[in-house]
């Protein structure tokens, strides 16, 4: 079964850098995913996409700050020179053979 | 630009019926899979349901099997959500989202909020 898992929360200071991980499960390591952002009180906006050879695809006007990497089964999203407007939810997405989308438990953001 | 507008939400009794429009803008609607994902409030995100863009293929998260129901207009550019024995589990802000391709959603509506209550 395709699992998403992904740390309930993370913090980091104003200005700094995070990683946030997504782990794809046993199996599933070359899927591709999707990062997607929930700022507090708004609904969600894709942030972009993460291929298997390393390269993404940015949504519409997501910032240079926010770029992706991969090791194994292991999906990270950097955040550089963080700001507050950074603290949201960030959920991973992919989709699974068996027709059906899967999404992450979420990581909360708080920017310190 | 893309703009996907959802209406049809609102409050309504334990196994009745109610049904969800999502009005798509800014892009050829014909040529793109759509889906329905769900949030329950305090709650992660839930896929939902998935129609090809031709509405030839259609799939559901178990849990709405035989209640729910998508399905679209091409030529009006909507998709729905028809959600029949609705429960008290169903309670979420309902989103509409498209298709970028493989699965991968790349735009989102703003949602609009069904509660299921007595």
């Amino acid at each position: 079964q395709l699992v998403l898992t992904q740390s309930p929360s993370a913090s980091a200071s104003l200005g700094a850098s995070v990683k946030l991980t997504c782990t794809l499960s046993s199996g599933h390591s070359s899927y591709v995913i999707a990062w997607h952002q929930q700022q507090p009180e708004k609904g969600p906006r894709y942030l972009m996409k993460f291929n298997n050879d390393g390269s993404h695809s940015k949504g519409d006007g997501i910032p240079d700050r926010f770029s992706g990497s991969s090791s194994g089964a292991e999906r990270y999203l950097i955040i550089s020179s963080l700001q507050s407007e950074d603290e949201a939810d960030y959920y991973c997405q992919t989709w699974d053979t068996g027709i059906h989308g899967v999404f992450g438990g979420g990581t909360k953001l708080t920017v310190l | 630009q893309v703009q996907l507008v959802e209406s049809g939400g609102g409050v309504v009794q334990p196994e009745r019926s109610l049904r969800l429009s999502c009005a798509a803008s800014g892009f050829t609607f014909s040529s793109f899979g759509m889906h329905w994902v769900r949030q329950a409030p305090g709650k992660g995100l839930e896929w939902v349901a998935v129609i090809s863009f031709d509405g030839s293929n259609k799939f559901y998260v178990g849990s709405v099997k035989g209640r729910f129901t998508i399905s679209r207009d091409n030529s009006k550019n909507t998709l729905y959500l028809q959600m029949n024995g609705l429960r008290a589990e169903d309670t979420a802000v309902y989103y509409c989202l498209r298709d970028h391709s493989g699965g991968i959603f790349d735009y989102w509506g703003q949602g609009t909020l069904v509660t299921v209550s007595s």
